[in-house]
């Protein structure tokens, strides 16, 4: 139990364009999820702080009009990254939390070129 | 602001070595601490975790302890195997169930 998939587990955007993240939680309900992003030899860094029919909250140096987050149901959050520049290009993971636990996705590659 | 370090950055033993791995933070306010292990690529498979009350768990070769007061955990690896070469972080958990994470320790096991 508690699982968590993300979608895509790659992806190769043109910089300009829109990318969108989802993460589920397939067999338990998350009222709460995390973004985090990981660059290159650095550990994860937490973007911002998602719940379920609430306005996410953002960790500070965030961009919230650039990274778009939406947590319509217990079980789906989605990213997207409006606008992707290569900067932008980052390991991004998602965690969704239950019972005071919270179990992380694999991730999601993304590269702007 | 919580900061967790993690000594050292990389690590290559031979395998059948016994190994340590360090964190410290800086807030002993935590809820609990979690290791991790990444491998390339990958997202993050949890090793361990221990609450704040606990001061250690155990699970197989890994043995993980807490000092909270001292702000430092290490996590043991009994006789090391290439299988166990990976990144390893450590992160805490806050009372706002916030996770701060350390920087990894690269380890590799050679054959």
């Amino acid at each position: 139990g508690a699982v968590v998939s993300q979608h895509p587990s790659r992806v190769i955007c043109k910089s300009g364009t829109s990318v969108k993240i989802e993460c589920r939680s397939l067999d338990f309900q998350a009222t709460t999820m995390f973004w985090y992003r990981q660059f290159p030899k650095q550990s994860l860094m937490l973007m911002a702080t998602s719940n379920e029919g609430s306005k996410a909250t953002y960790e500070q140096g965030v961009e919230k009009d650039k990274f778009l987050i939406n947590h319509a149901s217990l079980t789906l959050s989605t990213l997207t990254v409006t606008s992707a520049h290569p900067e932008d290009s980052s390991f991004y993971i998602c965690s969704a939390a239950r019972v005071g636990e919270q179990y992380f996705g694999p991730g999601t590659r993304l590269t702007v070129t | 602001k919580q900061e967790v370090t993690q000594i050292p950055a990389a690590l290559s033993v031979p395998e059948g070595e016994n190994l340590v791995l360090n964190c410290s933070f800086t807030d002993s306010a935590i809820y609990n601490l979690q290791w991790f292990r990444q491998d390339p690529g990958k997202g993050l498979t949890s090793l361990l975790l221990i609450q704040s009350s606990q001061r250690e768990q155990t699970s197989g070769r890994l043995n993980a302890s807490l000092d909270k007061s001292s702000g430092r955990s290490t996590l043991y690896i009994a006789a090391s195997q290439p299988g166990d070469s990976a990144t390893y972080l450590c992160a805490v958990k806050d009372n706002f169930n916030k996770f701060y994470f350390g920087s990894g320790t690269k380890l590799n096991v050679k054959p």
